[in-house]
């Protein structure tokens, strides 16, 4: 079936320093790969989005690029903030569209 | 945000007592979900809906079923609740199968 590697945390990083969180996948198919964010107490959020290979999804200056030939859908930011200190989460969907497999999920804490 | 509410959003109660949990959503999306969330596993879907009185089982259906009487509610019930079953439950909706989901709020549950 479907699975959905994640780097564990925390990841504990100074403020306006580099992110990578890694994210490596096994599916059947072309499956849509997805990163969201859980802030404490909420639900989460879509962060961003890919539906094929060499996509690029992007919003609030993170990034993911869908890589078939490693499957693999790495998280980055050039400088992240305080703000940004949350859960983090890939998933990717089933061949169907009806399910989706998450990650482990990654703690990001970022300090002034 | 989408409007989804959980209710209700915490609840404590006994090993082999029945609870339900519902998620009413305002957004009229065909597809409605319930995940589980527990350290390390990250999300992992208990049952989905894909239409009135429409279900599925997801990776962890065992020890519960669900019900959608009307587009707009979907009720996750225990029939009789375990330890096991203590966790965090988040649904979450979305338009159609292969788009973005969107998620509540969460319903803590302690099982004792």
């Amino acid at each position: 079936g479907n699975s959905v590697t994640q780097m564990e945390g925390p990841v504990t990083l100074s403020e306006e320093a580099f992110l990578t969180i890694n994210c490596t996948y096994t599916a059947t198919g072309y499956p849509s790969l997805f990163w969201y964010v859980q802030y404490p107490g909420e639900g989460l959020q879509l962060l961003l989005k890919a539906t094929k290979a060499d996509d690029k999804g992007s919003n609030k200056g993170f990034e993911a690029t869908y890589r078939k030939e490693t499957t693999s859908f790495h998280l980055e930011k050039g400088s992240v903030q305080v703000s940004d200190s949350a859960v983090y989460f890939c998933a990717l969907t089933n061949n169907a569209g009806n399910m989706l497999t998450f990650g482990g999920g990654t703690r990001l804490m970022v300090k002034p | 945000d989408a409007g989804i509410t959980q209710s209700p959003r915490h609840k404590v109660t006994e090993t082999g007592t029945p609870v339900t949990l519902r998620c009413h959503q305002t957004e009229n999306h065909r597809y409605m979900y319930w995940y589980r969330q527990d350290p390390g596993h990250g999300l992992r879907l208990i049952h989905y809906s894909y239409g009135v009185k429409d279900t599925d089982k997801g990776e962890v259906s065992d020890g519960y079923s669900v019900s959608r009487s009307k587009t707009e509610d979907f009720l996750l019930t225990l029939e009789s609740a375990t330890s096991s079953q203590t966790s965090v439950y988040f649904c979450a909706i979305s338009v159609d199968r292969n788009q973005p989901q969107h998620f509540g709020d969460g319903t803590r549950l302690s099982i004792l």
